[in-house]
């Protein structure tokens, strides 16, 4: 059972546009949540995160926003280069583990 | 600081064989993580150890285990290999686990023939 979804396989994107990257989550228990952003046979490497008491956080070019009622998160790329073109999974835990649930992942293609 | 390091990157086996994967945290992290990545299903959490106890499990098979040792490496260890095995094998390693910013290794591509 896929507790965090991604429902985009892939978007693209053209560059100095927004990029916005969606994930959904079914357990009301997660509390904190985090972007990560994947390239080819490299590791995931952490790029944002927010936890359940605040609705948006903003770190240069990303920012990510936080729907608790809706259950929904979002990654704001602006503006997109060609160097974000990857894999950008989110994650989400509960505070009654140390366990991260991973969506599937969204491939972000930034076109020059 | 030196990253996450994990050996072999590649390995190539049978079904029926056994396998052993190692990682390195960074230095300093107690918390080792690993996870499974198959296309469509994104990364699956397998387990988790701190100070050389497991502190949580995924729902993967008892075919899939782990160890940590004193100075925090971790190694993964799947027996009876099947081949929807087959998959990248990353580890994370974070200071204290819970909602600590976990770092990943590059991964162990495994492919069961």
């Amino acid at each position: 059972d896929q507790q965090v979804k991604q429902n985009s396989p892939s978007l693209s994107v053209q560059e100095g546009r927004i990029s916005i990257l969606n994930c959904d989550y079914t357990n009301s228990m997660f509390d904190y949540f985090l972007w990560y952003k994947k390239y080819p046979a490299e590791g995931p490497t952490f790029l944002i995160s927010i936890s359940s008491i605040k609705d948006k956080n903003e770190d240069g070019r990303f920012t990510v926003f936080l729907n608790k009622s809706a259950k929904h998160l979002s990654l704001h790329i602006v503006p997109s280069q060609p160097g974000d073109s990857a894999v950008y999974f989110c994650a989400a835990s509960a505070p009654t583990g140390n366990q991260f649930y991973f969506g599937t992942g969204t491939s972000l293609t930034v076109i020059p | 600081k030196a990253g996450v390091t994990q050996t072999p990157r590649y390995l190539i086996k049978t079904r029926g064989q056994q396998v052993t994967l190692s990682c390195s945290p960074i230095s300093g992290h107690r918390s080792v993580s690993w996870y499974q990545q198959t296309p469509g299903q994104g990364l699956q959490f397998l387990f988790e150890y701190f100070s050389e106890t497991q502190r949580n499990k995924g729902n993967f098979p008892g075919r899939f285990s782990g160890r940590q040792f004193s100075n925090s490496r971790s190694e993964m260890n799947v027996s009876t290999l099947e081949l929807g095995d087959s998959a990248l094998y990353l580890c994370a390693s974070s200071l204290l686990g819970d909602t600590d910013t976990q770092y990943f290794g590059p991964g162990t591509r495994l492919t069961v023939l």
